[in-house]
């Protein structure tokens, strides 16, 4: 079963806009990643917040996350056409070993 | 750079044949997961691994579906018998677990076919 649902599920903008993906879970986690994957291709991570971080940047990423809400967010400032792709959270429910539980994703376009 | 490594990268087949994919994880991670992606049912884990000990199968159909870990190199996933609603691309992934967080790392995926 999905533990994450995404939102928007397309994201259409021009190149140079800032792009923002949420996610929203159901339980309790250790941790929430960000992945990407082009067509045809696998996923790659891309960012990972821990549940006691609030927000966490990497290059053009920005990540938050609200425990209370059970929610996430990815933020991709000055979008490139590059950064098309499909855009997925995944958590790691809390005493569940480990696993890793995809959304179904947000597929993003950026226009040159 | 080390990747994870799956074979066959297309596999087309005909109902009721059996088919093996294979996966070599990243030397050195100590947890392999399966996942089936299709457009309908997104990204479904069906299996994963820790040190070679299958954790986790409840996503698998049990009377088709098989997962193991013959060697620390190799992570195969068996249908017999394929049927129809089994086309999708499978993913292996790896990642070393040390009590905390994780990221996976993925192959390139199978692209099964099942006519």
């Amino acid at each position: 079963s999905q533990q994450g649902e995404e939102d928007p599920q397309a994201l259409s903008i021009q190149e140079g806009e800032n792009a923002t993906m949420n996610c929203s879970y159901k339980t309790s986690i250790n941790n929430l990643q960000w992945y990407r994957q082009n067509s045809g291709r696998g996923l790659v991570h891309l960012i990972l917040i821990r549940s006691n971080e609030r927000e966490k940047h990497s290059g053009r990423l920005r990540v938050t996350l609200d425990t209370s809400k059970k929610s996430s967010s990815l933020l991709i400032t000055a979008s490139r056409a590059a950064d098309t792709a499909s855009y997925f959270c995944a958590t790691v429910p809390y005493n569940q070993g480990g696993k890793l539980i995809f959304g179904q994703g947000t597929e993003l376009s950026v226009k040159p | 750079d080390a990747r994870v490594t799956q074979t066959p990268r297309h596999k087309v087949t005909e109902m009721g044949q059996e088919v093996t994919m294979r996966c070599q994880p990243i030397l050195g991670h100590n947890t392999v997961f399966w996942y089936r992606q299709t457009m309908m049912q997104g990204l479904e884990l069906l299996a994963y691994f820790r040190n070679r000990a299958p954790l986790d199968d409840s996503g698998m159909p049990k009377d088709r579906f098989s997962a193991e870990m013959p060697d620390a190199t190799l992570a195969t996933l068996k249908i017999q018998p394929s049927e129809p609603r089994d086309s999708a691309v499978y993913f292996c992934a790896s990642g070393n677990w040390t009590g905390g967080s994780e990221k996976l790392f993925f192959g390139s995926g199978t692209q099964l076919s099942v006519l």
